[in-house]
C-alpha cells in the first residue's frame, strides 16, 4: 500500500498569509494527487487534481505542484472562507486509494 | 445539478449487518466508477470500496474485504454498500462519491452529504 503524510497537521495563519502544506508519498505516484477542502459537517470538496490541475471553480489563490513523492498545496493569500482541513489523495494505485491524514488550518 | 444521496445509516449491533444506498441523479450514471469513502468522527477519510460501471470490477480496504460488497444497479442509478459482520471500527459516515473522469481511480468531483453508521451494543 501506498502511505500519504501530510506536514504540519495543524497550522494557524491569518487572513492574507501565504499558506503551503506538503504531502509525501511512500513511493512514486507520478502526478497522480488530488487535494480536497473538507469544512466541519460537510463533504470533501475536490480543489486540485493531477497534482497541479486546478478543478473548475476553485478559486486561484489555489496552487499544487511536485511529482513523485513530494507535493505541495499552496494558498496565496488566506481567506476567511479557506479555514478548513485539507487532504492530499494518491490515484496511482486503487487497491488501496489512500489519503493523507489531513491538515487543519484554523484562524491564528 | 448533479446529486449524490446516501441513505441506509442506523445504529447497528456489533455483528450485525447493513445496506447502504446512494441515488443518484444529474449525470449518466453508468459512464462512471463509484466508490464509497468513509470518515469516522473526528478522524480523516479513509476510502472502502470502488466499483466499475459496469459493475464488472470491484475493490475493497482489506479493512472490509470479505465482509462488504459493493454493487451497483444502473437501471435505478443506484450504488449500493452492503455491510456484514459489522464492528464498532466499522462507525462513520459513509459518502458515496462520483469520479470525474473515465478512469476507475480518477479524483472526486462529487460526494453525497453521507449517511453515518453507529456500530454500537
Amino acid at each position: 500500500d501506498i502511505q500519504m503524510t501530510q506536514s504540519p497537521s495543524t497550522l494557524s495563519a491569518s487572513v492574507g498569509d501565504r499558506v503551503t502544506i506538503t504531502c509525501r508519498a511512500s513511493q512514486s505516484i507520478s502526478s497522480w494527487l488530488a487535494w480536497y477542502q473538507q469544512k466541519p459537517g460537510k463533504a470533501p470538496k475536490l480543489l486540485i487534481y493531477k497534482a497541479s490541475s486546478l478543478e473548475s471553480g476553485v478559486p486561484s489563490r489555489f496552487s499544487g505542484s511536485g511529482s513523485g513523492t513530494e507535493f505541495t498545496l499552496t494558498i496565496s493569500s488566506l481567506q476567511p472562507d479557506d479555514f478548513a482541513t485539507y487532504y492530499c489523495q494518491q490515484y496511482n494505485s486503487y487497491s488501496p486509494l489512500t489519503f493523507g491524514p489531513g491538515t487543519k488550518v484554523d484562524i491564528k | 445539478e448533479v446529486q449524490l444521496v446516501e441513505s441506509g445509516g442506523v445504529v447497528v449491533q456489533p455483528g450485525g449487518s447493513l445496506r447502504l444506498s446512494c441515488a443518484a441523479s444529474g449525470f449518466t450514471f453508468d459512464d462512471y466508477a463509484m466508490h464509497w469513502v468513509r470518515q469516522a468522527p473526528g478522524k480523516g477519510l479513509e476510502w472502502v470500496s470502488l466499483i466499475s460501471w459496469d459493475g464488472g470490477s470491484t475493490y475493497y480496504a482489506d479493512s472490509v474485504k470479505g465482509r462488504f460488497t459493493i454493487s451497483r444497479d444502473n437501471s435505478k442509478n443506484s450504488l449500493y454498500l452492503q455491510m456484514n459482520s459489522l464492528r464498532a471500527e466499522d462507525t462513520a459516515l459513509y459518502y458515496c462519491a462520483k469520479v470525474s473522469g473515465i478512469a476507475v481511480a480518477d479524483p472526486f468531483d462529487y460526494w453525497g452529504q453521507g449517511t453515518l453508521v453507529t456500530v454500537s451494543s
